[in-house]
């Protein structure tokens, strides 16, 4: 999992901002995740990239976009339509999308509203 | 969708003792289980997973065991030390989707006293 990175490490934000958070892998993986985590609980998905220029809602997609323009790229953009944006987000990515597939996490980046 | 129940929240041992951290998951159909292992503040890591055809897996001090029939699974960790204090997270996917989805469950902090 060395070959994901994630920046920024942390980020602050203002309310009625955007914010794009990065997600490079260099695994040559086909599949790229995003997840959020609340303190106390599980990571929950956001988004998934099964191919480039392909993308699917998670479970809590709402106030989330994303791109996957590039193979090793999947950035995250929080809009300001998201109502409670500050948690921990982390990005995977496994060989594909199959059902066994592991998958790798980057360091992941702290996103915090003022 | 598959839903995953993780137990204990908490669990604290002695150096040298014996860990056990269990999961429930509710579709029948799910067929991959992974552990993550979590220190604060970074990325959750795999440490060991399980394919629905094996009913235990072991990798040196860690083992997982599952029980299709209950429908759950379990990690355990002998001779515990200091550096396993972490969260814990098991998660399934599968489960009727065609992509790698995880549920995760809540977590486990396992605290290990010297």
């Amino acid at each position: 999992d060395g070959g994901i990175t994630q920046s920024p490490k942390y980020l602050f934000r203002k309310e009625g901002q955007n914010v794009t958070l990065s997600c490079e892998q260099n695994l040559n993986h086909d599949a790229m995740y995003w997840y959020r985590q609340d303190p106390g609980q599980g990571l929950r998905l956001i988004y998934y990239s099964q191919i480039v220029n392909d993308f699917q809602k998670g479970d809590i997609a709402e106030g989330y976009s994303v791109s996957r323009e590039k193979k090793e790229s999947f950035p995250l953009t929080v809009t300001s339509a998201q109502k409670n944006p500050t948690a921990f987000y982390l990005c995977a990515s496994s060989i594909s999308s199959g059902i066994t597939d592991t998958q790798y996490f980057g360091p992941g980046t702290r996103l915090t509203v003022l | 969708g598959e839903n995953v129940e993780q137990h204990p929240s908490t669990l604290s041992v002695q150096e040298g003792d014996s860990a056990v951290i269990k999961c429930t998951y509710s579709d029948s159909a799910s067929n991959y289980f992974p552990w993550y292992k979590q220190e604060l503040g970074k990325r959750p890591q795999l440490i060991i997973d399980i394919r629905s055809n094996v009913g235990e897996k072991k990798d040196q001090r860690i083992a997982v065991t599952l029980n299709k029939t209950a429908k759950h699974f379990s990690l355990h960790i002998t001779e515990t030390q200091p550096e396993d204090s972490a969260v814990y997270f098991c998660a399934a996917t599968g489960g009727g989707t065609s992509y790698g989805k995880l549920t995760f469950g809540q977590g486990t902090i396992l605290t290990v006293h010297p």
